[in-house]
């Protein structure tokens, strides 16, 4: 099945500043790649997905990019805000595959004011 | 509009008892699926549905039941409760492919004694 690998799992940046997050995935039949956003006692909420056929999505402050030669994506927050502070899981779906995501192990950012 | 309601938010049972979470949806989604969080392991499917009357395995199905008998209800039965089953659960659902655009509901911590 699919695996999916996620670093750092704790990242700590000063506010103004950007985060990256990055996720490797093992098979290469993956087409969907979302990333979800829980705050500390809430459930994981969608901020942004991206599917194979395209590199790069943006969404205001927040933007994934894909490479799927390599097999990794990544997340970029810029110019963080205290808001910002949550655990970050990425995921990836395998085309037909039927078992729905596998999920990394998340990424606690940190905004430090 | 609710959106994904999961009861109960907490619950606490003895090893052996069996218990039922329940899950509602009123966004007329057809598919819906049960995931465990626990500390730095992310999110795992345990069972899934497409549809009314359709129910699959996911990542780590052993110990639990699922029925769907209508688009709106998951429930997630416990048959008899292991302290390796203390847990927080999320339901979700999508009106998209399975793992596409998941809107969860609040949570159920569980613990068994």
């Amino acid at each position: 099945g699919e695996n999916v690998e996620q670093h750092p799992s704790t990242l700590s940046v000063q506010e103004g500043d950007s985060a990256v997050i990055k996720c490797t995935y093992s098979d290469s039949a993956s087409n969907y790649f979302p990333w979800y956003k829980q705050e500390l006692g809430k459930r994981p909420q969608l901020i942004i997905d991206i599917r194979s056929n395209v590199g790069e999505k943006k969404d205001q402050r927040i933007a994934v990019t894909l490479n799927k030669t390599a097999k990794h994506f990544s997340l970029h927050i810029t110019e963080t805000q205290p808001e910002d502070s949550a655990v970050y899981f990425c995921a990836a779906r395998v085309r037909g595959g039927a078992d729905g995501l596998t999920f990394g192990k998340g990424t606690h950012l940190i905004i430090q004011p | 509009n609710a959106g994904v309601t999961q009861t109960p938010k907490f619950q606490v049972l003895k090893t052996g008892q069996s218990m039922t979470l329940q899950c509602a949806q009123d966004m007329n989604h057809e598919y819906m699926s049960w995931y465990r969080q626990d500390p730095g392991m992310g999110l795992r499917l345990i069972h899934y549905s497409v549809g009314a009357g359709i129910t699959d395995q996911g990542e780590v199905p052993n110990g639990y039941n699922v029925s769907r008998s209508t688009t709106e209800d998951f429930p997630l039965r416990l048959l008899s409760a292991a302290p390796s089953q203390t847990s927080v659960y999320f339901c979700a659902s999508s009106t998209r492919g399975l793992g596409e655009k998941l809107f969860f509901g609040s949570g159920t911590q569980l613990s068994v004694l």
